[in-house]
C-alpha cells in the first residue's frame, strides 16, 4: 500500500484556519486521497475525498499538490468540536492492496484552544 | 437517518470466554467492515463483506477470531478463547458498496471489550 506522512500533532485557536498536511510520495496514478477525522471516543467519521482537483464540501476543502505527492486539508474556522484525530489514507481502484479497507496511519491530533 | 449501530457498547468478560459482537449496518448497504482500535496498535482493519461474502479476511489476528454476516445485513464477530491481548474497541463500518477510491465508510459507535 502507498503510504502516507502526517505531522503527529498540530494547535490552533478558535476560529482560525487550520492546514493539516500529508505526505504521500508513493500515491499511484489512480489511488484517490481520503480524509476521516475521530472525535474522542467515537468511531471515524468520513471528511472528504479527491483525486487531482480541489474538493470543498460542508467540512473542509482538499487542496492536492500539481504532482499529487501531497496535500492539505483546510477547516476554514476551527471550532472546539474539530478537536479530533485526522487521518489521511490512500485508497485505491479495484484488484488493489488497498481495495475495500481503510488503513490507518497514526494520525495527526488536532488541539484547539479557546 | 439511522446509523451503523453496535451491541454491546462495553463488555466485560474473563480470559478463555467466548464473546460475541454485533453490527447492524445501515440499511441497503451491501458492504460491511470490522475495525479494532487498541493503545498499542492503532486502528486495525479485520475483516470486510460484499453481500454475504468476505473477499477479505486478511487481518483477522487468528484463527480464534471469525465473522459472519447473514442476509446481507447484520454481522458478529465471534472471538473465541479470549485473551488479555483481545481488548480493544472493535468498530463496524459499512458503506453503499466497497470500493477503491471513491465510497465513503461510515462507522458506528464501538464496542469497548476489556478480557480480564
Amino acid at each position: 500500500d502507498a503510504k502516507t506522512t502526517q505531522p503527529n500533532s498540530m494547535e490552533s485557536n478558535e476560529e482560525e484556519p487550520v492546514h493539516l498536511p500529508c505526505n504521500h510520495s508513493t500515491i499511484s496514478g489512480t489511488d484517490y486521497i481520503h480524509w476521516y477525522r475521530q472525535l474522542p471516543s467515537q468511531g471515524p467519521e468520513y471528511v472528504i475525498h479527491g483525486l487531482t482537483s480541489n474538493v470543498n464540501n460542508r467540512m473542509a476543502s482538499l487542496a492536492i499538490a500539481e504532482d499529487r505527492k501531497s496535500s492539505t486539508l483546510i477547516l476554514h474556522r476551527a471550532t472546539l468540536r474539530d478537536a479530533a484525530v485526522y487521518y489521511c489514507i490512500l485508497r485505491g481502484d479495484a484488484g488493489g492492496t488497498s481495495y475495500g479497507k481503510l488503513t490507518f496511519g497514526q494520525g495527526t491530533i488536532l488541539t484547539v484552544h479557546p | 437517518g439511522a446509523g451503523v449501530s453496535q451491541s454491546p457498547s462495553n463488555k466485560v468478560t474473563e480470559k478463555g470466554k467466548d464473546v460475541e459482537l454485533r453490527c447492524d449496518p445501515i440499511s441497503g448497504h451491501t458492504a460491511l467492515y470490522w475495525y479494532r482500535q487498541s493503545l498499542g496498535q492503532g486502528l486495525e482493519f479485520l475483516i470486510y463483506f460484499q453481500g454475504n461474502s468476505a473477499p477479505d479476511k486478511s487481518g483477522l489476528p487468528s484463527d480464534r477470531f471469525s465473522a459472519e454476516r447473514t442476509g446481507g445485513s447484520v454481522s458478529t464477530l465471534t472471538i473465541q478463547r479470549t485473551q488479555q491481548e483481545d481488548s480493544a474497541v472493535y468498530l463496524c463500518a459499512s458503506s453503499s458498496r466497497a470500493s477503491g477510491g471513491t465510497d465513503t465508510q461510515y462507522f458506528g459507535p464501538g464496542t469497548r471489550l476489556t478480557v480480564l
